[in-house]
């Protein structure tokens, strides 16, 4: 069955550095979304990307935040100046649906990030 | 008002029985019900989705949707060991902006 893969399945970093993880999502699938999930807590939206653009974002996703396809096969999220509150499992997901949210998420591994 | 509230648990069923799993949600428009499974230190894994008002059956696992309560359950039949993880409700608030929204999960713990 096709799958979400993320790399790198863990990240460790220092606040302040800048991190990209990665995701290729499935191929056919058209919506591809960011959620996160700080230990014990609930996974929360970031931000949703359709046709080359932002769709949606949080208020969790500032400035510090971006995404980007560069190619035709990945889906970038990027954290210019990570902070300490940064640390949390990043889920990348997919869906094919034809409008917004009438499909489920498909949803990659994770990268956990350590922000030390 | 939570967006889409679960009890946090945990749920503790005996292995064999029924596990009644329950969620509710504040946007009236929303359309679109998804139950997640998520074992510790890993990804949401799709159990269910619900679009309509009544009961869906898949396997052990049936999913309950009664809009007019805001209302969602998930019903694990002949509970096993590996049933035991945190379930997520995801709910789709189609007539804000379509972001699927999580609950905090209900962990379950099937006693063997």
């Amino acid at each position: 069955e096709p799958e979400v893969t993320q790399t790198p399945s863990h990240q460790v970093t220092q606040m302040g550095q800048e991190v990209i993880l990665r995701c290729v999502p499935i191929s056919n699938h058209l919506y591809f979304y960011w959620y996160r999930q700080i230990l014990g807590q609930k996974v929360e939206f970031l931000v949703s990307f359709y046709n080359n653009e932002i769709s949606e974002k949080s208020e969790i996703f500032d400035d510090q935040f971006s995404v980007e396809r560069p190619d035709g096969s990945n889906f970038t999220l990027k954290i210019r100046s990570t902070k300490l509150e940064d640390s949390a499992m990043y889920f990348c997901a997919s869906t094919q649906g034809q409008s917004w949210g009438s499909s489920p998420l498909h949803f990659g591994n994770g990268t956990r990030l350590t922000v030390t | 008002q939570k967006e889409v509230e679960q009890n946090s648990g945990p749920l503790s069923v005996p292995e064999g029985a029924i596990a009644s799993l329950n969620c509710t949600y504040s946007d009236r428009g929303s359309q679109s019900f998804f139950w997640y499974r998520q074992y510790s230190g890993k990804s949401p894994e799709l159990i269910m989705s619900i679009y309509s008002n009544g009961d869906k059956e898949d396997g052990r696992f049936t999913a309950q949707l009664n809009k007019a309560s805001q209302y969602v359950s998930l019903l694990i039949r002949d509970s096993q060991p590996s049933d035991s993880a945190t379930y997520l409700c995801a709910v789709n608030r189609m007539n804000r902006d379509d972001k699927i929204i999580f609950g905090k999960g209900t962990r379950l713990h099937i006693l063997p």
